[in-house]
């Protein structure tokens, strides 16, 4: 079965420290994985997408790497702020479905920046 | 450049109703996808339109049904509503199908009663 599990659930850091959020898929043939921001209230903001080749790709202070071996992905985010409070979506594509005909949603890491 | 819209931010319905919703997408974006997010399921793929045509479909009950217009906007219907349903409707639109970038709306908040 198609999945996407991440971890933690939820997390508090302090503003300015780094933290890293999990996520294991089980999806099949796979296609691309893809790290949503999400912000309380408002759509998810893409920070980055990745293909099987691809290890690493960053964006500003986020970091994400994919090990497709392991089925495993990370977003590491450095140097915390406040405004980085918000859900962390990853979202599985599989392959030969178009751009969204097999997307498989993790439930999402509740991150909290506090000062 | 404008990004996705979506009309109404928030309604209340009460069962039994049915409601539409409506989202632009980006200028010259084609592919527009719908989503449900609850707290307890989280983002649920529910269709995507291309070229007025739906390519995709999620595992929702018949109840749920859209369209794409030739400008490329978008509307949702969902008739019988039910509690169950409330949730907040996400519009996405990309430029075309395959690996490119999607942008998300802000949402329709909807709560039935």
């Amino acid at each position: 079965k198609n999945q996407v599990e991440q971890s933690p659930q939820s997390l508090i850091i302090l503003e300015g420290k780094n933290c890293t959020l999990q996520c294991n898929y089980t999806v099949s043939p796979f296609s691309n994985l893809r790290w949503y921001k999400q912000d309380t209230g408002r759509g998810p903001v893409s920070l980055t997408i990745m293909t099987f080749s691809e290890n690493t790709k960053s964006n500003g202070r986020y970091t994400a790497t994919l090990d497709a071996d392991t089925k495993q992905s990370s977003l590491h985010i450095t140097a915390s702020q406040l405004s980085d409070s918000a859900s962390y979506i990853c979202v599985v594509s599989a392959q030969g479905s178009g751009n969204t005909g097999k997307l498989i949603f993790g439930q999402g890491t509740t991150l909290q920046v506090k000062p | 450049k404008a990004g996705v819209t979506q009309t109404p931010r928030y309604l209340i319905k009460t069962r039994g109703q049915q409601v539409t919703l409506s989202c632009s997408p980006i200028s010259g974006h084609r592919s527009v996808s719908w989503y449900q997010q609850t707290p307890g399921q989280g983002l649920q793929f529910l269709f995507e339109y291309f070229s007025e045509t739906q390519r995709n479909k999620g595992n929702f009950p018949g109840r749920f049904s859209g369209r794409q217009f030739s400008n490329s906007r978008s509307e949702m219907n969902v008739s019988t509503l039910e509690l169950g349903d409330s949730a907040l409707y996400l519009c996405a639109s990309s430029r075309d199908r395959g690996r490119h970038e999607q942008y998300f709306g802000p949402g329709t908040r909807l709560t039935v009663t």
